[in-house]
């Protein structure tokens, strides 16, 4: 079954620490997301990436990283520099044009502790 | 800047109850919205509304979309408990016709009890 896999589920961090977070996708889409899920609060995107080896920032990109190495692959990376790192982290997927039949598609999340 | 506004922020209601959730908008250049379903984890499709007036649904649940008043609702009829969940609204505004014009609202979490 084609879908989005996010690894690990939960992640525990020690502050001042790197941490990267997987996502793979095989439902062959060219665009892929990076959200930021906090109580309370709407979804925030952080990175997204529209084709291999190009990416743009998000609303909230301060403190984070991304790469687009693979159409299927497209990690992210907490980085130290991000103040308030915890949070539920999701990653999705589209083709570059939203349409009903293709409606974009989200991971299970990670959730990331750091303390 | 582009806002969602989604009302009530969480509900609890009983079993067989109907419920009808609301989203407002104010965004440069609609081009959709969009109703997901998040239950712990990954939010799932439900629907994708475009024109105004013209009703979307799927079993139990149905949505339409008031493009001049900048609303749309969701409705659940016969609720039942897996009904229960977070349920989100995005806007897609813009040019660029991708996910990086979603703009998301901060969710309805409902509750419905046996």
């Amino acid at each position: 079954d084609g879908g989005i896999t996010q690894s690990p589920k939960y992640l525990f961090r020690k502050e001042g620490q790197n941490v990267t977070l997987s996502c793979e996708q095989n439902l062959n889409h060219d665009a892929m997301y990076w959200y930021r899920q906090d109580p309370g609060q709407g979804l925030r995107l952080i990175y997204y990436s529209q084709i291999v080896n190009d990416f743009q920032k998000g609303d909230i990109a301060e403190g984070y990283s991304v790469s687009r190495e693979k159409k299927e692959s497209f990690p992210l990376t907490v980085t130290s520099a991000q103040k308030n790192p915890t949070a539920f982290y999701l990653c999705a997927s589209s083709r570059v044009g939203l349409s009903y039949n293709s409606p974009l598609h989200f991971g299970n999340g990670t959730r990331l502790t750091v303390t | 800047e582009d806002k969602v506004v989604q009302s009530p922020l969480s509900l609890v209601v009983h079993e067989g109850d109907t419920v009808t959730l609301n989203c407002s908008y104010e965004v440069t250049n609609f081009r959709s919205l969009l109703w997901y379903k998040q239950e712990k984890k990954a939010p799932t499709f439900l629907f994708m509304l475009t024109s105004s007036g013209i009703e979307k649904k799927s079993g139990r649940l149905s949505s339409i979309l008031d493009k001049k008043e900048l609303f749309s609702i969701l409705n659940i009829t016969a609720t039942q408990t897996g009904d229960s969940a977070v349920y989100l609204c995005a806007v897609e505004a813009g040019g660029g016709g991708g996910a990086d014009g979603l703009t998301f609202g901060k969710g309805t979490h409902l509750i419905i009890q046996p």
